[in-house]
């Protein structure tokens, strides 16, 4: 079945870029996800990519997108301490439903 | 402001007892999701439903049940609750993916003593 990956973990400076990295095994995803979850809430969508994009900017967030390779990023500029959260890659692939990576906690350091 | 809405956000209930999380959401999603969370981050599919009277179990085997009787309400059911039920547990609705992904609830947290 479809395989999402992600790194665990990821510390930065505030003010620094953070990136974080997903690799997926399904070439058929149609749509891609950004998920954001902090502590003790649910799960909140920040952004989205379609397939056939390369790149989306959304004011701090940039999603690249590199199918050839399989790879998903989203890069926060200009990190801020309440950018501190876990991030969820997702797509749809040919599953019916979403199919999650497993999160990778970003810290913001002052 | 959420418009899927999960009840009680926190639980803490003895082993053996039967409990009912509640998910119900107000936009008329025919599609709705349970999902349990482990302390380390990772999210499990555990029921799902595309409609009215349909059910399906997800990825991860789990003793709880589910029902979809109206469109709106998915609840999930322990018969008898055993302290390897402890999580966190999501439930999240949609319309099929597409530019709106799905919409979570803010989780039952659960311990099961």
């Amino acid at each position: 079945g479809e395989d999402v990956e992600q790194s665990l973990f990821l510390s930065v400076r505030e003010g620094d870029s953070s990136v974080i990295n997903c690799t997926y095994t399904d070439s058929s995803s149609t749509y891609l996800y950004w998920y954001k979850q902090e502590p003790g809430a649910g799960l909140q969508l920040l952004t989205y990519i379609f397939s056939n994009m390369d790149m989306k900017q959304d004011q701090r967030l940039t999603v690249l997108l590199n199918k050839k390779d399989k790879h998903l990023s989203l890069r926060i500029a200009d990190t801020q301490t309440g950018d501190s959260a876990i991030y969820f890659c997702a797509d749809t692939g040919s599953a019916r439903q979403l199919t999650f990576g497993s999160g990778t906690q970003l810290t913001v350091l002052p | 402001e959420a418009d899927i809405y999960q009840t009680p956000r926190y639980l803490v209930i003895g082993t053996g007892k039967k409990i009912t999380l509640e998910c119900s959401q107000t936009m008329g999603h025919d599609k709705m999701y349970w999902y349990q969370q482990d302390p380390g981050m990772e999210l499990h599919l555990i029921h799902y439903s595309y409609g009215v009277n349909s059910t399906e179990k997800g990825d991860l085997s789990s003793e709880s049940t589910v029902s979809r009787i109206r469109t709106e309400h998915f609840p999930l059911t322990l018969e008898s609750a055993r302290p390897s039920h402890t999580s966190q547990y999501l439930c999240a609705s949609s319309v099929g993916g597409g530019v709106y992904g799905y919409t979570f609830g803010s989780g039952t947290r659960l311990t099961v003593v």
